[in-house]
């Protein structure tokens, strides 16, 4: 049984240039959260998405976007970088109809902004 | 909003001594209360889990019970081990409204353990 997987691992961008960050949800997972976790702290939730909309959003501006598709797996996308931006980009999944329960994670993508 | 404070860290602990990191919330509903453990290089993985006053959550030694008259969710174990180095945070899911809105986890900042053998 397949966990959540995220790709790319790594990533190193320059300030200003965008970039997309993808997610697979676990099998029978049907929903999709992202999480921005910087250095030493805690995961923040930056939105989560099911039935292919955006169902929640944490306090994030406007260059943070996202989909889902109908397999739904999920992207991220980032507009206009910041250095700010460095962090862990974590994927989380769940099933909608489970309630307010775990997510279970995947490994992260972690990205750096030069 | 909805908030979680731990114990600031790194704790370092002797193999085989007793763990305890503290975990308090403040929310306005009835939230589920969570700890995850996350292992150097890797994401974050389910401790346990309790989603009602008076549970105890428990797993691999771990154990926490939700006290909502101190709200709080204090994670211990008896007995540690050097492979029980992680980061540990503990966490908490609203859910009111969760059916129409959705629904987030809010985290501590994280504690570091160290076990030192």
């Amino acid at each position: 049984d397949a966990g959540v997987t995220q790709s790319p691992t790594h990533l190193i961008k320059t300030r200003g240039q965008q970039v997309t960050l993808r997610c697979s949800p676990k099998s029978g997972h049907d929903t999709v959260s992202w999480y921005q976790q910087a250095l030493g702290q805690g995961p923040q939730f930056i939105f989560q998405y099911y039935e292919e909309e955006e169902r929640q959003r944490g306090n994030f501006p406007d260059r943070f976007s996202g989909h889902q598709y109908p397999n739904y797996s999920s992207e991220l996308n980032v507009n206009a970088l910041l250095l700010g931006d460095s962090a862990l980009y974590l994927c989380a999944s769940s099933l909608w109809d489970r309630g307010p329960y775990e997510q279970y994670f995947g490994p992260g993508t972690r990205l750096t902004v030069t | 909003g909805d908030s979680v404070t731990q114990m600031e860290g790194p704790v370092t602990l002797s193999e085989e001594a007793f763990l305890t990191i503290n975990c308090t919330y403040t929310a306005t509903g009835y939230p589920s209360l969570f700890w995850y453990v996350q292992y150097p290089g890797e994401g974050l993985q389910l401790l346990l889990k309790a989603t009602k006053a008076d549970d105890k959550g428990s797993n691999k030694g771990f154990e926490a019970t939700y006290r909502k008259e101190t709200t709080s969710f204090h994670l211990e174990k008896g007995s540690v081990q050097v492979s029980d180095s992680a980061v540990y945070f503990c966490a908490l899911n609203d859910g009111s409204g969760y059916m129409e809105y959705g629904n987030k986890l809010v985290f501590g900042a994280g504690t570091i353990l160290r076990v030192k053998s």
